[in-house]
């Protein structure tokens, strides 16, 4: 099956930096990578995601990378905020409707005002 | 839109007792609908799959008499926890697949924070 490994655990940056989280998957049939943010005791919340068929893509300060070919993808943050400060998971699905996501064990990020 | 709502979302309740965990979809048809456990400063870990109508699909390791999935309507599903023991104490949280709109994109539940004395 599928199996994400995420990295790092733990990202401190100064408020303005830029924050980057890598993550691998090992199933090349997956073609579906979103990425979540999960404040303490809340629910995970979709902040961008990526599919197969593309390479990247930016939402404002956000912007995700994939490469197919070394199978990893990874999210970008801009001009970090104080409120940027939680949890961050990727995941990686087969995307076909219904299809289960297999999350990241999760990077901490800290944004020091 | 997209809102997926979870009940009770805190529960204490004694060790060998079951509690039952709902899972809506506020505003749109689930087909499918995943449960997942999170320890404590740890990931997401899928427990399993539900789909309406049919049974449950667990992920290796999880015990399908422990956990009891039903997905009795495309708007709501619940997991019931069986004789609960303190190990089981967790965050559960559900997420829903919308049917419309052929997206892979799922939806959350807020959580139930479940603790077993």
């Amino acid at each position: 099956g599928e199996n994400v490994e995420q990295h790092p655990s733990t990202l401190s940056v100064q408020e303005g930096d830029s924050a980057v989280i890598k993550c691998t998957y090992s199933d090349s049939a997956s073609n579906y990578f979103p990425w979540y943010k999960q404040e303490l005791g809340k629910r995970p919340q979709l902040i961008i995601d990526i599919r197969s068929n593309v390479g990247e893509k930016k939402d404002q300060r956000i912007a995700v990378t994939l490469n197919k070919t070394a199978k990893h993808f990874s999210l970008h943050i801009t001009e970090t905020q104080p409120e940027d400060s939680a949890v961050y998971f990727c995941a990686a699905s087969q995307g076909n409707q219904g299809g289960k996501l297999i999350f990241g064990q999760g990077t901490e990020l800290s944004v020091k005002p | 839109g997209a809102v997926v709502s979870q009940h009770p979302s805190r529960v204490i309740c004694k060790s060998g007792t079951s509690v039952k965990i709902e899972c809506r979809s506020l505003d749109f048809q689930a087909t499918t609908m995943f449960w997942y456990r999170q320890f404590p400063k740890q990931s997401l870990m899928l427990m399993a799959t539900s789909n309406e109508g049919s049974k449950a699909t667990y992920e290796q390791g999880v015990e399908k008499d422990k956990f009891l999935i039903n997905h009795a309507s495309l708007t709501l599903s619940t997991l019931t926890v069986t004789s609960a023991h303190p190990e089981d104490s967790s965050f559960y949280i559900c997420s829903a697949d919308s049917v419309a709109g052929g997206t892979d994109t799922q939806y959350f539940g807020p959580g139930t924070r479940l603790t077993v004395l």
